[in-house]
């Protein structure tokens, strides 16, 4: 069974701190990666993909992938309270593009 | 920004009815998909399309559900006779080729099975 599995948290940081996201997959086989932004009551929002080992900077964003280690890490820089949301982590699982995703991370930053 | 649109956004059904979930996914997209979120749960897949067929389906995907591309821009998720546990948001998503598959989800509809 493929799974992705991630820390449901709370996670609470204050504003303008770093949050930081993680995420493990159990498929060695999965080559691409995702994080998602879902607001309660809303869909999943595409916020970074990723596809190689090391770092992906996007904005105040950065995704770091480690194959080796089956990990998958989500850094939000400056967080806003507008950041405040439920983050999804994503990972490939076969050659029709379905996804399987974990059950997601909720972070709350504080004005 | 390009959006996949789905209808309706609430839908209320009585135990053993046939709903129809219905999508408008991004013009220039090929690979279409159907997954559903419980609440307080995983978002499940469901079904992918392309090339107007089903490429892959889950064990959650069976007898009684359908998915059809009827006139080139809408897709439609049919379940037959719903249950109870058919309650959930169903999400239509919808991606490029190969390359850049992160999807673009629609809006969803929350399905009540009462």
């Amino acid at each position: 069974q493929k799974e992705v599995e991630q820390n449901s948290g709370p996670l609470s940081v204050p504003e303008g701190a770093i949050a930081s996201l993680n995420c493990t997959y159990s498929d060695r086989g999965s080559q691409s990666f995702f994080w998602y932004r879902q607001y309660s009551g809303k869909s999943p929002e595409l916020i970074m993909s990723i596809y190689s080992n090391g770092d992906k900077e996007d904005g105040r964003f950065t995704a770091q992938l480690n194959k080796a280690s089956q990990y998958v890490s989500l850094l939000i820089r400056d967080s806003q309270p507008s950041d405040s949301a439920t983050y999804l982590c994503a990972g490939d699982a076969g050659n029709n593009r379905k996804l399987i995703w974990g059950l997601g991370t909720s972070l709350a930053v504080n004005p | 920004e390009p959006e996949v649109t789905q209808t309706p956004s609430h839908q209320v059904t009585q135990m053993g009815q046939e709903v129809i979930l219905r999508c408008v996914p991004i013009s220039n997209h090929l690979y279409f998909y159907w997954y559903r979120q419980i609440l307080g749960q995983k978002v499940e897949f469901l079904v992918s399309f392309y090339n107007n067929e089903i490429s892959e389906k889950s064990e959650i995907f069976d007898d009684q559900f359908s998915v059809e591309r009827p006139d080139g821009s809408n897709f439609t998720l049919k379940i037959r006779s719903t249950k109870l546990e058919d309650s959930a948001m169903y999400f239509c998503a919808s991606s490029e080729e190969a390359g850049n598959y992160g999807y673009t989800f629609g809006s969803g509809t929350r399905l009540t099975v009462v």
